[in-house]
């Protein structure tokens, strides 16, 4: 049972396009939302989380929107760089228990 | 200064043979876990501990066994190896328990079971 839904699997978009990566989750416990990047050969690193007190949160190009009534948040990555090919995660947790549920990924192309 | 150490990072084994794997991190962490990651990138949780207390098991076959020695590392052990068990293991740390403190995780080893 998987308890965050993640899309597309994968996209690919030209140097300086939008990529936008959606989440749904299921359980309205959930408080914490952080997205992982991932490189080929190396393990995830989190690149910017928010919680459901705030509607967005920015971190240089990289934008979360999130929507608690819709149950669903989303990473826009601005002015898309080669450097930000990679396979993005979304996650979600509650602050109380140690588990973080995972999407599938998303490989993102940025093609220059 | 690598923050989450694994070894090894490449593992190669006929099925039946029984393998470890271990996991230091140097960020004074109190909670550690392992994920396994397969061939379609899905990252599923394993196992989670807490100063050396098991506080996570997910379902996960009993030929798997963690081992904290200490808060610092936490080794996985695998008897009996399966074709399916062939993926990327990665070992990640965090400060408290909370599910919203930012995992830090290692290299990964990948294990490919012929």
């Amino acid at each position: 049972q998987q308890q965050v839904k993640q899309s597309p699997q994968s996209l690919i978009v030209q140097k300086g396009g939008i990529s936008i990566i959606n989440c749904a989750y299921e359980n309205t416990a959930f408080d914490y939302f952080p997205w992982y990047q991932q490189f080929p050969g190396k393990g995830p690193a989190l690149l910017i989380a928010i919680r459901p007190d705030v509607s967005e949160k920015k971190e240089g190009r990289f934008t979360i929107s999130f929507n608690k009534s819709a149950k669903q948040f989303s990473l826009h990555i601005m002015d898309s760089q080669p450097g930000d090919s990679a396979t993005y995660f979304c996650a979600s947790g509650t602050s109380n228990d140690y588990k973080l549920s995972f999407g599938a990924g998303t490989t993102v192309t940025v093609r220059a | 200064d690598t923050a989450v150490s694994q070894t090894p990072k490449y593992l190669v084994t006929q099925m039946g043979n029984d393998k470890s794997i271990k996991c230091e991190q140097n960020l004074g962490h109190d909670t550690m876990y392992w994920y396994k990651q397969d061939s379609k990138k899905f990252l599923k949780i394993m196992f989670s501990y807490n100063n050396k207390e098991l506080i996570i098991n997910e379902t996960v076959p009993n030929r798997f066994s963690p081992k904290s020695p200490d808060k610092a590392h936490l080794n996985l052990h695998i008897n009996s190896l399966e074709l399916g068990d062939s993926a990327v293991y990665f070992c990640a740390s965090s400060q408290g328990g909370g599910a919203g403190d930012t995992q830090y995780f290692g290299p990964g080893t990948r294990l490919t079971v012929l």
